[in-house]
């Protein structure tokens, strides 16, 4: 079957740096996605990798490893509106299917 | 208004109803989604529209019937549901699909109850 893993939960303390892994097994493999939903509130966008390697957007790093089928998002600098759930998502082969994992609840703390 | 609007926000029905939810994207996109999300569980893609064309039907049961009139509205038609239905329905919409990043932009979510 299809499935992404990811850590249920994560806490860390203002100003720390966390990683959040997400191992993938898919039919298909276009690329790793990753989203941040606050309570509440709709999943956005934060980045996307399709080869290997690490990709920058301000505090924000995504990692992916293809033949390892592992991915993670960094944050640094932890600030308190970090606290929401992270969603690692892998689009299929075709393109037309994006499957979600379970999300990561972050708890930053003071 | 702008990005992705849904309505309505919150709506509860009984399992005899019939209802729709709309979504409305402002982004000059060609792709849209729906998605449920229940707690704990991870997004479940249901549906995918490229260009007002159905493309992926996501082993829906037939008690969800989506329209797509054009490339900027997306309905989700709603009859004889079940309690187990009763999640948070997102909508999305992407540039395109099957390229780039397919980054997607979601809507505010309609959290239906049903009784």
């Amino acid at each position: 079957g299809q499935s992404l893993e990811q850590p249920s939960e994560v806490t860390a303390v203002e100003g720390a740096i966390v990683q959040i892994n997400c191992t993938y097994q898919t039919s298909g493999f276009y690329g790793l996605s990753w989203y941040q939903q606050h309570d509440g509130g709709a999943p956005t966008f934060l980045s996307y990798n399709a080869l290997d390697g690490l990709e920058e957007t301000g505090r924000f790093s995504s990692f992916l490893s293809r033949s390892d089928s592992y991915g993670y998002l960094l944050l640094q600098e932890l600030q308190m509106k970090d606290s929401a759930s992270y969603f690692c998502a892998v689009r299929d082969t075709g393109g037309f299917k994006t499957i979600f994992g379970a999300g990561t609840r972050l708890f930053v703390k003071a | 208004e702008t990005g992705v609007t849904q309505t309505p926000r919150h709506l509860v029905m009984g399992m005899t109803n019939k209802k729709s939810l709309k979504c409305e994207q402002h982004l000059g996109h060609n792709a849209m989604y729906w998605y449920k999300q229940s707690a704990k569980k991870p997004l479940e893609l249901m549906f995918v529209y490229s260009l007002e064309e159905r493309v992926e039907n996501n082993s829906v049961p037939s008690r969800f019937s989506p329209e797509c009139p054009n490339s900027s509205h997306l309905f989700l038609h709603l009859h004889t549901l079940q309690p187990e239905d009763s999640a948070l329905y997102l909508c999305a919409s992407s540039q395109d699909i099957g390229q780039g990043s397919d980054e997607q932009f979601f809507g505010p979510g309609t959290r239906l109850t049903v009784l």
